[in-house]
């Protein structure tokens, strides 16, 4: 089956800087990459996704690049704000409807 | 958020102990999933449904059942928990197939004792 890896575990930055989270996959049938982002005691929610005929994807601070080359993808967030701690996930799929998750970051960004 | 509820919330349960967990959707979503947490362990598939009747196994299924016999309801049972099956389990949802966009109940918190 596929393996995500997720790097760093855990991840503090001042407010205002830039976040950087990196996961590697092992299946290169995987299409789809979504991230998701889980407040303390709450459910995942998906704050963006990229598949695999894209190369980078924008939703405002938050962005995803995918280089398929080397099945590596990121998740960046810009300008961080306190309101962006939280622990954010990886995950890698493809048709078929298995998913596979990185063990998560822990972003904490002090104000 | 997407309309999935899970029940029980919250179980406190004894170990050999049968348990069945719920998880409904309104959305009327093809496939249904059904996952653990765990801290250092992220999120790992247990059963999954792409329609009624039609269900298979994930990663860790070992000790677990499920079944789907209407679209909207996904049962996951344990049928003598463990005390490794302490965890917190979220059911998730998708309209297509597994390269869409796949969104998370509430979760259920179950304690074996």
């Amino acid at each position: 089956g596929e393996n995500v890896e997720q790097h760093p575990s855990t991840l503090s930055v001042q407010e205002g800087d830039s976040a950087v989270i990196k996961c590697t996959y092992s299946d290169s049938a995987s299409n789809y990459f979504p991230w998701y982002k889980q407040e303390l005691g709450k459910r995942p929610q998906l704050i963006i996704d990229i598949r695999s005929n894209v190369g980078e994807k924008k939703d405002q601070r938050i962005a995803v690049t995918l280089n398929k080359t080397a099945k590596h993808f990121s998740l960046h967030i810009t300008e961080t704000q306190p309101e962006d701690s939280a622990v954010y996930f990886c995950a890698a799929s493809k048709t078929g409807n298995q998913f596979y998750f990185g063990t998560g970051t822990s972003l904490t960004v002090i104000p | 958020d997407a309309g999935i509820t899970q029940s029980p919330r919250h179980k406190v349960t004894e170990t050999g102990t049968p348990v069945t967990l719920r998880c409904h959707q309104t959305e009327n979503h093809r496939y249904m999933y059904w996952y653990r947490q765990d801290p250092g362990h992220g999120l790992r598939l247990i059963h999954y449904s792409y329609g009624v009747k039609d269900t298979d196994k994930g990663e860790v299924s070992d000790g677990y059942s499920v079944s789907r016999s209407k679209t909207e309801d996904f049962l996951l049972t344990l049928e003598s928990a463990t005390s490794s099956q302490t965890s917190v389990y979220f059911c998730a949802i998708s309209p297509d197939t597994g390269a869409n966009e796949q969104y998370f109940g509430p979760g259920t918190r179950l304690t074996v004792t």
